[in-house]
C-alpha cells in the first residue's frame, strides 16, 4: 500500500513554461512533505519542503502547494529550464515515525530547448 | 566536507555471495540511513540509526544487516544475495532529530546473477 503516490512517471515541458509535478498521500499523520531533485548516477538531493500548517512554500522558480484537504501537494517550477531535466521524487515524515522518510516513486521531468 | 560517501559505486555478486556496501560521513551527523531504489517504487528504507550503537529496521530489511559502531560508518551487509536484491542503494544522513533535510550519498549500484 504506497502511502505517497506520484501518478505521473513522466512530464515533458517546454523551456520557460511551467512545470508541475504531483503528488497524492494517504497518511493524514504526515506533517512534513519534502521534494528531492536526482539526476541520473547521482544520488537525491533536497530541493523543497513544506510542514503541513503551511499552505505555500517558495524558493526562487521552485514553489510547493499543500492541500491537506484534498490530501495533495504539488511542486511548480516557473520558469521551466533544461538544466531542471531530473527525476523528481515527492517524500512525506510523520513525528512517530521518527525522521523516516515514505518516499513516491518519482516523476521523470524533461524540459525541452 | 565530503559529505556522504559510498563504495563501491558498483558491484556485480553472484546469488549466495556475502558483500558490505560501505557508507561514510563526515558531517558529524546522527541519524543515518539505507535506502534501495527499485524502477516504479521510489526509495524504500531498508535499516536505519538515529546514533551509535542504535540501529533499526525500516521497511524492507530482509537478508540485510547494518550496525553502527562509529558516528561516521554505517555499512549495509548482503548476508546472502539473491536477485531480488539487485538494486541500487543509497545511503543518507540527518543532522538531528528535527531536522528535516537527509544527504544522500550518490549510490551503489549491485547487480546479483
Amino acid at each position: 500500500d504506497q502511502q505517497v503516490k506520484q501518478n505521473s512517471p513522466s512530464l515533458s515541458v517546454q523551456e520557460g513554461r511551467i512545470s508541475i509535478l504531483n503528488c497524492d498521500y494517504t497518511n493524514s499523520m504526515f506533517d512534513y512533505f519534502l521534494w528531492y531533485k536526482k539526476y541520473p548516477a547521482e544520488g537525491p538531493t533536497f530541493l523543497i519542503s513544506i510542514s503541513s500548517i503551511k499552505d505555500k512554500n517558495e524558493d526562487g522558480r521552485f514553489t510547493v502547494f499543500l492541500n491537506k484537504s484534498a490530501k495533495h501537494l504539488s511542486l511548480h517550477i516557473v520558469p521551466s529550464q533544461p538544466g531542471d531535466s531530473a527525476v523528481y521524487f515527492c517524500a512525506a515524515r510523520y513525528m512517530e515515525y521518527g525522521n523516516k522518510l515514505v518516499f513516491g516513486a518519482g516523476t521523470i521531468l524533461r524540459v525541452k530547448s | 566536507n565530503a559529505g556522504v560517501t559510498q563504495t563501491p559505486k558498483f558491484q556485480v555478486l553472484k546469488t549466495g555471495q556475502s558483500m558490505t556496501l560501505q557508507c561514510a560521513q563526515d558531517m558529524n551527523h546522527e541519524y543515518m540511513s539505507w535506502y534501495r531504489q527499485d524502477p516504479g517504487m521510489g526509495l524504500r528504507l531498508i535499516h536505519y540509526s538515529v546514533g551509535a550503537g542504535i540501529t533499526d529496521q525500516g521497511e524492507v530489511p530482509n537478508g540485510y544487516n547494518v550496525s553502527r559502531s562509529t558516528t561516521e560508518d554505517f555499512p549495509l551487509r548482503l548476508l546472502s544475495a539473491a536477485p531480488s536484491q539487485t538494486s541500487v542503494y543509497f545511503c543518507a544522513s540527518i543532522r538531528g532529530v528535527g531536522y528535516n533535510e537527509q544527504f544522500f550519498g550518490p549510490g551503489t549500484r549491485l547487480t546479483v546473477l
